[in-house]
């Protein structure tokens, strides 16, 4: 059965460090997202990804992260500068039409 | 402003009965609603998906059903497991089919 993939499962980052996030959605879907759950909250949009560009992002996707699809098939989200507060789960998720979203396992960021 | 609420944070029901989780949402007009599951350190897992021009919609043990008008939707588990005890998650798809999440209701079912 596909399924995305994400690396690292977990990062322990500095403050101020940045950190990439990697994702290998699944190959013939066309749209792809990154979630947040921060410890014990529900799981937060991010940012969309369609046709090799942002769709649409939240007021939580500001300058300090970006995406990026470098070779059709990974799909990074990049975080400058990490501050204390961006310590959370961090979701991939791709879906193929309207159907339904394949999320993987996430990468688990600790910024210390 | 928008919200979409999950009835409780936490559900404790008994082995072999039906669980029913709610969904509330104000000031959306989704075309469709999704539930998913979520375990402890995992991504949410797909279960159902109802649009809004459908009443209920069914797999196996479960059922999902979706009111526009009361801005509601209902979701069933029958004949339910421990391994069903899990976080369940209600989201609303919207724009370039980005999910919004409830907060989830946490079901424990005990043996």
């Amino acid at each position: 059965e596909p399924e995305v993939t994400q690396t690292p499962s977990h990062q322990v980052t500095q403050m101020g460090q940045e950190v990439i996030l990697r994702c290998v959605p699944i190959s013939n879907h066309l749209y792809f997202y990154w979630y947040r759950q921060i410890l014990g909250q529900k799981v937060e949009f991010l940012v969309s990804f369609y046709n090799n560009e942002i769709s649409e992002k939240s007021e939580i996707f500001d300058d300090q992260f970006s995406v990026e699809r470098p070779d059709g098939s990974n799909f990074t989200l990049k975080i400058r500068s990490t501050k204390l507060e961006d310590s959370a789960m961090y979701f991939c998720a791709s879906v193929r039409v309207v159907t339904e979203a394949f999320f993987g396992q996430g990468t688990r960021l600790t910024v210390v | 402003s928008q919200k979409i609420e999950q009835n409780s944070e936490a559900l404790n029901i008994q082995e072999g009965k039906t669980a029913t989780l709610t969904c509330n949402y104000t000031n959306y007009s989704p075309a469709y609603l999704q539930w998913y599951r979520q375990d402890p350190g995992r991504g949410p897992v797909f279960l159902l998906l109802i649009r809004e021009n459908e009443k209920e919609k069914r797999k196996e043990r479960l059922k999902v059903t979706f009111d526009t008008t009361l801005k509601q939707s209902l979701f069933h588990i029958t004949a339910s497991q421990p391994a069903d005890s899990a976080t369940y998650l209600c989201a609303l798809v919207t724009g370039f089919q980005k999910l919004v999440f409830g907060t989830g209701t946490r079901l424990l079912v005990s043996p």
